[in-house]
């Protein structure tokens, strides 16, 4: 079956650091790729997502590209903020979902 | 636009209890999806629905029913609740199965 693979975290930044988070995936077809990200109490909000091979996702200074050579999506920013810690989910659907454990980002001042 | 609203927000319940957990969208979506989220698990899959009249089982479905008569609507129950069942429950609908799933707030159940 389909399945995601995501970095195992959690990970800890100082502001302005770059940020990359692995993702790599197994699945039949052709699926869509998606980041969601997760603050505490709330559902999950869409970040981005890219629909077809070669395709780039971005949102609010995030990117990742759809690598189907390498069955990966990863996420990366340049120069991230404290207020982007959170828990961060990659999850492809094609059919039904299959979502990554998720990583943890703490970015500290 | 309400997008996707859950009821309640927190519940607990006796083992052996059974409940209902409510999830409405109004963005007129067809797919509609149960999660639960456990730590360190990320989200399984519960039950889906393709359109109203149409459910099926996602990876996680034991202790689980659903129904979806409405477009709008799509209730989880829980049988007769286990401790095992203690988690996090989201709900999620999106255009089309391929598409971006907006999530409810979720529902946190403790059963004791």
């Amino acid at each position: 079956g389909d399945s995601v693979t995501q970095m195992e975290g959690p990970v800890t930044l100082s502001e302005e650091a770059f940020l990359t988070i692995n993702c790599t995936y197994t699945a039949t077809g052709y699926p869509s790729l998606f980041w969601y990200v997760q603050y505490p109490g709330e559902g999950l909000q869409l970040l981005l997502k890219a629909t077809k091979a070669d395709d780039k996702g971005s949102n609010k200074g995030f990117e990742a590209t759809y690598r189907k050579e390498t069955t990966s999506f990863h996420l990366e920013k340049g120069s991230v903020q404290v207020s982007d810690s959170a828990v961060y989910f990659c999850a492809l659907r094609g059919g039904k979902s299959t979502f990554g454990d998720g990583t943890t980002l703490t970015v500290k001042p | 636009n309400a997008g996707v609203t859950q009821t309640p927000k927190f519940q607990v319940l006796k083992t052996g209890q059974s409940m209902t957990l409510q999830c409405a969208q109004d963005m007129n979506h067809e797919y509609m999806s149960w999660y639960r989220q456990d730590p360190g698990m990320g989200l399984r899959l519960i039950h889906y629905s393709v359109g109203a009249g149409i459910t099926d089982q996602g990876e996680v479905p034991n202790g689980y029913n659903v129904s979806r008569s409405t477009t709008e609507d799509f209730p989880l129950r829980l049988l007769s609740a286990a401790p095992s069942q203690t988690s996090v429950y989201f709900c999620a609908s999106s255009y089309g199965p391929r598409d971006e799933q907006y999530f409810g707030p979720g529902t946190r159940l403790t059963v004791t």
